[in-house]
């Protein structure tokens, strides 16, 4: 995405293995946690949320751990695919924020065919 | 898509001037939020409106105001231009926004803003 120009962590990974994103987040009183993702020229992209009284949530080849302890969010992206390279954000939401969403720096998933 | 239109895709204006960015939600969403992404800073929030009204604030400067129309659009003006505000302005709509959490944002295409 245009986040191109910033100093990014990138994590390179082989097409078909496993890629871990992690992101720790500010608020401790933050309930509520998305992961988006953001392709070069498009906006963020949802992909899964959890909120606070969970610690884990699955989706589609996807899986987000919550570690409320350490204020440690991680993406889990089973085989990943060609079509995963993009940029990562976590984002946290506090309801007494108006909703507002928090987005951590992001990180460059790069998949290697 | 997710629904949620942008415009202009693309916006170069001098310093000192003033443009104004439209914001169309999705249907039925009534909160619209609109974030800057440059390329030091990456995601910020600016403000948020909820069904015409402003319902929370960020980093947004005095130089910059939004408002949100009775048919729930949103329009995002900039004025006396700097160089330092040249980023991508993105829009994302929710169905609330006022004071529940666990709503998804769904974000629009962007406006590449360039300031020369």
């Amino acid at each position: 995405g245009e986040s191109v120009g910033l100093h990014l962590p990138t994590l390179s990974v082989q097409e078909g293995d496993n890629s871990i994103i992690n992101c720790a987040y500010s608020n401790s009183a933050s309930d509520y946690f998305i992961w988006y993702k953001q392709e070069s020229g498009k906006g963020p992209q949802f992909i899964i949320d959890i909120r606070s009284n969970m610690d884990k949530r699955q989706g589609q080849r996807v899986t987000v751990l919550l570690n409320k302890t350490v204020k440690h969010l991680s993406l889990q992206i089973a085989a990943t695919q060609p079509g995963d390279s993009a940029v990562y954000f976590c984002a946290e939401n506090t309801a007494d924020a108006g909703n507002m969403l928090t987005f951590g720096g992001g990180t460059r998933l790069m998949v290697k065919p | 898509d997710s629904g949620v239109t942008q415009t202009p895709k693309h916006l170069i204006t001098a310093t000192g001037q003033r443009v104004t960015l439209r914001c169309s939600p999705r249907s039925g969403d009534l909160s619209v939020y609109w974030y800057q992404q440059s390329l030091d800073q990456g995601l910020q929030f600016l403000i948020q409106y909820y069904n015409g009204e402003e319902r929370a604030k960020g980093n947004i400067l005095e130089r910059f105001s939004a408002q949100q129309f009775p048919d729930l659009h949103s329009e995002l003006n900039l004025s006396s231009l700097e160089l330092g505000d040249s980023a991508l302005y993105f829009c994302a709509s929710s169905p609330h926004g006022l004071g529940l959490a666990g709503f998804e944002q769904y974000f629009g295409p962007g406006t590449r803003l360039t300031v020369t």
